[in-house]
C-alpha cells in the first residue's frame, strides 16, 4: 500500500476552471515531487520541493502552480489548463535525494481530464 | 548525456514461463538503479533497486535484477510469471549531475498470455 495519498483520484475540469490536486505523506520525507504521466510513457518531473522549498521547476507553464504548506502536504493548483494537459498527475516523496540511494515513493495519482 | 534504454516496448509471455525485461544505461558517473512497476490504472511502485554490494538484487514477489557494470545493464528477470504480473515496468537511474532527478526508460509492457 502506498503511503502517499492523493486527492481527488479523478478530476474533470473546463479550460476556464481553477482546481487543485492535493497530496499528503506521513513518512517524514523531506522531498516531495509532482510528476506528469501521459499514457504509455514514463513519468515526467514537474516540480521538486526539498525541505518545503521549491528546488526544481522543470520549465512548467505557469498555469500549474505548486504549493508546499508544510513538510507533509503538497498541492498543485491548476488554472486555465489546455486539453493537452490531460494526464495522470503523480505525487511522490523521498527521504532525501535519490542520488544518495533514497527511494522515491509514488501515490496512486490523480487522473485529470481537461475539456 | 545519461540515458536509459528499454529495448522492448512489449514482452508477451505465457503464464508460468520465465521472462527477462532488458534495461541498459549510459553514464560516465556511478549511478543507482531502480525498477518500478505500474499496474493498470495505478501509480508506480518500487520493485527493487541496486545501490552497492551484491550485484544481484531480489524483490519480495519473485523478481530479481542483476547489475552488470561492464555491460551497463540492469535486466529484470522472473523464473515463472503469473497473470498478476501484467503491468508496465520502468527502469530508472539516478542523474549524476542533478539532485532529485531520475532518468527513466521508456517502459516495457509485460503481457501474460494464459
Amino acid at each position: 500500500d502506498t503511503e502517499v495519498t492523493q486527492t481527488p483520484k479523478h478530476l474533470v475540469m473546463g479550460m476556464t476552471n481553477k482546481k487543485s490536486l492535493k497530496c499528503e505523506q506521513h513518512m517524514g520525507h523531506r522531498a516531495m515531487y509532482w510528476y506528469k504521466q501521459k499514457a504509455k510513457k514514463p513519468p515526467e518531473l514537474m516540480f521538486v520541493y526539498s525541505y518545503e522549498k521549491l528546488s526544481i521547476n522543470e520549465s512548467v507553464p505557469s498555469r500549474f502552480s505548486p504549493e508546499c504548506p508544510n513538510s507533509s502536504l503538497l498541492n498543485l493548483h491548476l488554472h486555465a489548463l489546455q486539453p493537452e494537459d490531460s494526464a495522470l498527475y503523480l505525487c511522490a516523496s523521498s527521504q532525501s535525494d535519490p542520488g544518495s540511494g533514497n527511494t522515491i515513493y509514488f501515490g496512486e495519482g490523480s487522473w485529470l481530464t481537461v475539456v | 548525456a545519461q540515458s536509459v534504454t528499454q529495448l522492448d516496448s512489449q514482452v508477451p509471455v505465457f503464464e508460468e514461463a520465465p521472462v527477462e525485461l532488458r534495461c541498459n544505461y549510459s553514464s560516465s558517473v556511478s549511478v543507482y538503479l531502480f525498477w518500478y512497476v505500474q499496474y493498470p490504472n495505478q501509480g508506480l511502485q518500487l520493485l527493487l533497486k541496486y545501490l552497492s554490494g551484491s550485484t544481484l538484487v531480489e524483490s519480495i514477489n519473485g523478481f530479481e535484477a542483476e547489475f552488470n557494470k561492464s555491460q551497463t545493464s540492469f535486466h529484470l528477470r522472473k523464473p515463472s510469471v503469473h497473470i498478476s504480473d501484467t503491468a508496465e515496468y520502468f527502469c530508472a537511474v539516478t542523474k549524476g549531475d542533478s539532485n532529485y532527478q531520475l532518468i527513466w526508460g521508456a517502459g516495457t509492457k509485460l503481457i501474460i498470455k494464459p
